[in-house]
């Protein structure tokens, strides 16, 4: 079956820190790959998508990801995280056929100190 | 405010007893999804419609549930007899159709949050 691994469950970082957060899927078809982020008391947002092309992808707030076939993975990247970035992110993957059904992993609960 | 709207936010039913919730997707999205999400967990898929046709089932959602969108707008998803382990948050999401696998993102709701006591 298909599924999402998030390696990390809760990551703390300080202001100005990098943040990695990794993500693997297992499907070897074509997927489309998305990070949601849900801020503290609001509902799940779109924080950037992969479709097609260049597999480095922007998104909002100064994320980005890097979809690496070979590899499975769609790891989440920010050179610099603030306070703000405090939520929870979810990668989810939408295989071929799937109905937009996404398949989302466990999460990962970033905390960010001043 | 243009989003997805649920209804009710909280929800507290004792064992047995059936709840209902109700899911307002976007307007112009044909796509109307129901998750569940548990403490510690990413949500997961539970059923899909197009418009009025529920396409998907999950294999999660036993014959207690029952999810429907009789005009192809707002969703209801019923629990009946429930039971302390259907304590979840329970998601609902719309989307467009579009070309493609991608379709056009999915749009969330802030869920309704069920305590079965």
């Amino acid at each position: 079956a298909q599924s999402v691994s998030q390696h990390n469950h809760h990551v703390i970082l300080s202001e100005a820190a990098s943040l990695e957060l990794g993500c693997n899927y297992s499907y070897g078809g074509t997927v489309n790959l998305f990070w949601y982020v849900q801020y503290p008391g609001q509902h799940l947002q779109l924080l950037l998508k992969y479709f097609s092309g260049d597999p480095l992808v922007k998104g909002i707030k100064g994320f980005e990801a890097e979809f690496i076939k070979s590899k499975f993975s769609f790891n989440l990247r920010k050179p610099s995280v603030q306070w703000s970035d405090t939520a929870e992110y979810f990668c989810a993957v939408l295989i071929s056929g799937g109905y937009n059904k996404l398949i989302f992993g466990a999460g990962t609960r970033l905390a960010v100190h001043p | 405010d243009t989003g997805v709207s649920q209804n009710p936010r909280h929800k507290i039913t004792k064992r047995g007893q059936n709840v209902t919730f109700r899911c307002d997707p976007i307007s112009e999205h044909n796509r109307l999804y129901w998750y569940r999400q548990t403490l510690g967990q990413g949500p997961e898929f539970l059923t899909y419609f197009q418009n009025e046709a529920q396409l998907e089932k999950s294999r999660l959602l036993s014959d207690r549930f029952s999810a429907e969108r009789p005009k192809g707008s707002f969703s209801t998803l019923e629990i009946q007899r429930t039971e302390q382990g259907d304590s979840a948050m329970y998601l609902c999401a719309s989307s467009a159709l579009g070309q493609g696998i991608g379709g056009s993102p999915l749009h969330f709701g802030n869920g309704t949050r069920l305590t079965v006591t």
